[in-house]
C-alpha cells in the first residue's frame, strides 16, 4: 500500500540553523504531496504542497520540491526560529475509488533553541 | 467561518463508559474523517465519510462508531471506553476532489 517515511526525531537545532527534514514515499499512482505543521496543543495546518513532479511548494520560508525520480519531498528552511518548534508531518494524497485518500507520515518533532 | 470545530477539548472517562466526540464543519465539505494520534504512530484513520449517509472504516475502526446524518456533523462514538483508546483525536474535512485537509483542534481523551 501507500506509505510515507520520515524520521520521528526530535530534531534539535539552534536558532538560525539550516533545517532539513527528509520525507520519502511509496505510492501506487501519482500522488500530490504535502507538509503539515502542528504547533503545541493545536491541530494540523497545511504548510505547503506540490501536485506534480519538479513542483516546489513554499510558505513561511519553508520549501520542498517534488522529486519523482527519488520519490522524495524533503522539507527545508534556511534559518529556523524558535517559533518554528512544532511537529511536521509529510503526507501524500491519491485518488482512490473516486475520492482522495490521504496517508500521513509519523511526524517529525522539531525543537529550536535560542 | 469557524472551519472545523471539535468538542470537548479534554475528556477523562472510566473504563466501560460511553461518550461522543463532536465534530462540525461549516465549509460544506463532503469528506470528513476521524484520526487518532499516538506517540510513534503518527495519525491513523479511524472512520471516514464521503457524504451524508455514507461512512466507511479506516485503518483502526474497532471500538468506534460513526454516523453522518448531515453534511456539517460527523460525531465519533465510543460505546465502551478502554484504556487503549487514550489518545488525541482529530477530525478533518475537505472537498471531495480536493487533497488539502482542514483539521480541528483535537480532543485529548484519557481512559482510566
Amino acid at each position: 500500500g501507500d506509505s510515507v517515511t520520515q524520521m520521528e526525531g526530535p530534531v534539535t537545532l539552534s536558532e538560525e540553523a539550516f533545517l532539513t527534514i527528509n520525507c520519502t514515499y511509496t505510492a501506487t499512482g501519482y500522488p500530490s504531496l504535502f507538509w503539515y505543521v502542528q504547533y503545541p496543543g493545536e491541530g494540523l495546518q497545511l504548510l505547503l504542497k506540490a501536485t506534480k513532479a519538479d513542483d516546489k511548494g513554499s510558505n513561511k520560508g519553508f520549501e520542498a520540491t517534488y522529486r519523482k525520480e527519488t520519490t522524495s519531498f524533503h522539507l527545508e528552511k534556511g534559518s529556523v526560529q524558535v517559533s518554528d518548534s512544532a511537529v511536521y508531518f509529510c503526507a501524500l494524497s491519491l485518488n482512490s475509488g473516486g475520492y482522495q485518500k490521504v496517508t500521513f507520515g509519523i511526524g517529525t518533532k522539531l525543537q529550536v533553541i535560542p | 467561518n469557524a472551519g472545523v470545530t471539535q468538542t470537548p477539548k479534554f475528556q477523562v472517562l472510566k473504563t466501560g463508559q460511553s461518550m461522543t466526540l463532536q465534530c462540525a464543519q461549516d465549509m460544506n465539505h463532503e469528506y470528513m474523517s476521524w484520526y487518532r494520534q499516538d506517540p510513534g504512530m503518527g495519525l491513523r484513520l479511524i472512520h471516514y465519510s464521503v457524504g451524508a449517509g455514507i461512512t466507511d472504516q479506516g485503518e483502526v475502526p474497532n471500538g468506534y462508531n460513526v454516523s453522518r446524518s448531515t453534511t456539517e456533523d460527523f460525531p465519533l462514538r465510543l460505546l465502551s471506553a478502554a484504556p487503549s483508546q487514550t489518545s488525541v483525536y482529530f477530525c478533518a474535512s475537505r472537498l471531495q476532489g480536493g487533497p488539502e485537509a482542514f483539521f480541528g483542534q483535537g480532543t485529548r481523551l484519557t481512559v482510566v
